[in-house]
């Protein structure tokens, strides 16, 4: 059951880049690496999924080292909406596995 | 723009009494999912369903909660007797499994306070 970690919260400006880093020291060989935004009173909603390497899309960059032990969601230019929590997800869809969410770190953009 | 959708949005009840939960999935999506989110605990999987067969429930308290898929187009979560440490959001999330991972589609979430 790979357990994740991330910060509890982060402070950031309008127009800077953001980076959430989530530690899965115990992810197995066919977990995949997911991060989910949710805004309150709303339910998750996906960013972007990753296995190895790097993923871009048009939102957010996911940056996996070649251990795979960790991850960085980089959110480019972030703006006042971007204010939300986000979480890390580390899982497979094999029958037995868990999907385990992580704590969420609470991003605040100031203006 | 598919969409889960979840009903009731909120629900106000005594404790003792029962609740039933509805989700429908997005059309073609095999696999759903429940969940609970609290201040405390934060966002919690109850069960999964694949195929509508019950993969995992070992995140829901047996005695009270049950989790059931009637058919592909609804799944419902119960609670009977429901108690005041169940007030939480619920939510509901599909996804289609095919080859590799999958992202899942939360749906609003249903908003559960017990008194």
């Amino acid at each position: 059951l790979a357990k994740t970690t991330q910060p509890i919260s982060m402070d950031s400006y309008e127009g800077q880049e953001v980076n959430i880093t989530c530690s899965h020291n115990n992810i197995a060989t066919n977990d995949y690496i997911t991060w989910y935004q949710q805004f309150p009173s709303q339910g998750p909603r996906f960013i972007i999924q990753g296995y190895k390497t790097k993923v871009t899309n048009e939102v957010a960059s996911l940056f996996i080292p070649a251990d795979r032990k960790s991850s960085t969601l980089s959110l480019p230019r972030v703006s006042l909406s971007d204010t939300a929590v986000y979480y890390c997800l580390v899982g497979f869809k094999a029958a037995g596995n868990k999907l385990t969410f992580g704590g969420g770190t609470r991003v605040l953009v100031k203006p | 723009d598919a969409r889960v959708t979840q009903t009731p949005r909120h629900k106000v009840t005594e404790m003792g009494q029962e609740v039933t939960m509805r989700c429908q999935p997005i059309l073609g999506h095999n696999t759903v999912f429940w969940y609970r989110q609290t201040m405390m605990q934060g966002l919690e999987l109850l069960a999964y369903f694949r195929n509508r067969a019950p993969l995992d429930d070992s995140g829901m308290p047996k005695d009270r909660f049950s989790a059931e898929m009637p058919d592909a187009t609804l799944a419902t979560l119960k609670i009977q007797p429901s108690e005041p440490r169940d007030s939480a959001v619920y939510f509901c999330a599909s996804a289609w499994e095919g080859t590799g991972s999958y992202e899942q589609y939360f749906g609003p979430g249903t908003r559960l306070t017990v008194t």
